[in-house]
């Protein structure tokens, strides 16, 4: 069975802050993806990033980055220099290859509430 | 352009109906998925579909049921003995490149709750 852990519940910032988002994964599979949603209030799942078991390579996308370690089973997220608009919940989650379907197991997100 | 539509974006229920939540998807995507979430708490998925008439269930099937008639459409009906429906459902569809998951796209949701 697969398991993620995002054990940070909140996280309250001030604007231009930094912040780092903790992500612990569980799995028994080699062949496994990971993902960042955001969830504004207004409930929709925005996509963040993908990125597979094989791919250790750390990504930037403008104030985002992602690092992963296999050896320690973490995915985390930091957002460089926040902004009010970054206030959300974040998301990660586990997919492992099911015929045609993947199927996502979701950490239990953490609110993120960057402030003036 | 492409996406999932799901609606309506608030329901109500009273005690002991059934209702049902569409979901509808223009992307040409193979899965569908439900997934309900509460307070607190991740995405838990309730029914998956890889194909047309064909699905399976979730961790958290009880008290839900499924349709996959076409492609596009992946209904979710909530049964009366769903004993605890209050929750915000959220569908989800699919795609795979070279057996990798791709395209894992959400719908804006439907909130549910029991009167």
């Amino acid at each position: 069975a697969q398991k993620v852990t995002q054990a940070q519940t909140e996280i309250s910032v001030v604007e231009k802050e930094d912040v780092t988002l903790d992500c612990v994964y569980e799995t028994r599979d080699t062949t496994y993806y990971l993902f960042w949603y955001k969830q504004p209030p207004s409930g929709e799942l925005v996509f963040l990033i993908r990125r597979n078991s094989f791919d250790e390579q750390n990504e930037i996308s403008g104030r985002y980055s992602w690092n992963f370690q296999k050896s320690t089973s973490s995915f985390n997220f930091t957002i460089t220099a926040s902004q009010v608009v970054d206030s959300a919940v974040y998301f990660c989650a586990l997919s492992v290859n099911s015929g045609t379907a993947s199927k996502l197991t979701f950490g239990t997100g953490t609110r993120l509430q960057v402030t003036l | 352009d492409g996406g999932i539509t799901q609606s309506p974006k608030y329901l109500f229920r009273k005690e002991g109906q059934n209702v049902t939540l569409s979901c509808e998807q223009n992307l040409n995507h193979d899965a569908m998925y439900w997934y309900r979430q509460d307070p607190g708490q991740g995405l838990r998925l309730i029914y998956y579909s890889q194909i047309v008439n064909d699905f399976q269930k979730g961790d958290i099937a009880e008290g839900y049921s499924v349709s996959r008639e076409k492609k596009e459409s992946f209904p979710l009906t909530v049964t009366s003995a769903q004993k605890n429906p209050t929750a915000f459902y959220l569908c989800a569809s699919s795609t795979h490149q070279d057996s990798q998951p791709y395209g894992y796209t959400f719908g804006s949701g439907t909130r549910l709750t029991v009167v």
